[in-house]
């Protein structure tokens, strides 16, 4: 069975203070690693896609990077608009069944 | 409208009553699916449709009876709810298939909060 476990639950920063999300995952047959992120009461919002050891991903603050066993967001000098939680999620061979994490928590203040 | 939609956003209903919420997407995708995301628990995969069949039904209680009838519109029917269902049901939807690709990335609604009285 697949298992997604986020890393720390909950992170709270100062603004400009950078840091690093962690996901470690198992999974038969890795078909890609998303990173998404959630607003309170909203839908998960799609970041990124990581398809292989080795690849990474940025988009303005945020970057993804992608092991065998574990994959980080790093977020570069946050400010408070990037305050949310961040889902990480993995797709196996088998199926179109995505496993998510519990989430980190993030909370960036001025 | 743009990317994946849901109706009612909000929706309280007692244990005896029938109710059903409405997921449309708009990216011409092939696969839609139904989520369950309760408080402090992972978001919990309930059904998959694919090509308008269901192809994956994840234990979950008959009281949810789901629908797809076209590519475009996925249903979630309710009946006789328990107080522990009230939740965030979020539908998603992607291009589908196997094979790595693209195609694998799950677009989400805004979600319909759920509370069962």
């Amino acid at each position: 069975e697949d298992q997604v476990t986020q890393s720390p639950e909950a992170l709270r920063l100062q603004e400009g203070e950078s840091s690093s999300l962690n996901c470690s995952y198992t999974v038969s047959g890795l078909r890609g690693l998303f990173w998404y992120r959630q607003d309170p009461g909203k839908g998960p919002e799609f970041l990124f896609t990581l398809y292989s050891a080795g690849e990474e991903k940025e988009k303005e603050r945020l970057k993804a990077t992608l092991t065998k066993k574990e994959s980080f967001l790093h977020i570069t000098a946050p400010k408070p608009e990037d305050s949310a939680t961040y889902l990480c999620a993995v797709l196996g061979s088998a199926g179109n069944k995505l496993t998510f994490g519990g989430g980190t928590r993030v909370l960036v203040k001025p | 409208e743009t990317g994946v939609t849901q109706t009612p956003r909000h929706l309280v209903m007692g244990m005896t009553n029938k109710k059903s919420l409405k997921c449309e997407q708009h990216l011409g995708h092939n696969a839609m699916y139904w989520y369950k995301q309760s408080a402090k628990k992972p978001l919990e995969l309930m059904f998959v449709y694919s090509l308008e069949e269901r192809v994956e039904n994840n234990s979950v209680p008959s009281r949810f009876s789901p629908e797809c009838p076209n590519s475009s519109h996925l249903f979630l029917h309710l009946h006789t709810l328990q107080p522990e269902d009230s939740a965030l049901y979020l539908c998603a939807s992607s291009h589908g298939g196997a094979g790595r690709g693209s195609g694998d990335t799950q677009y989400f609604g805004p979600g319909t909060r759920l509370t069962v009285l």
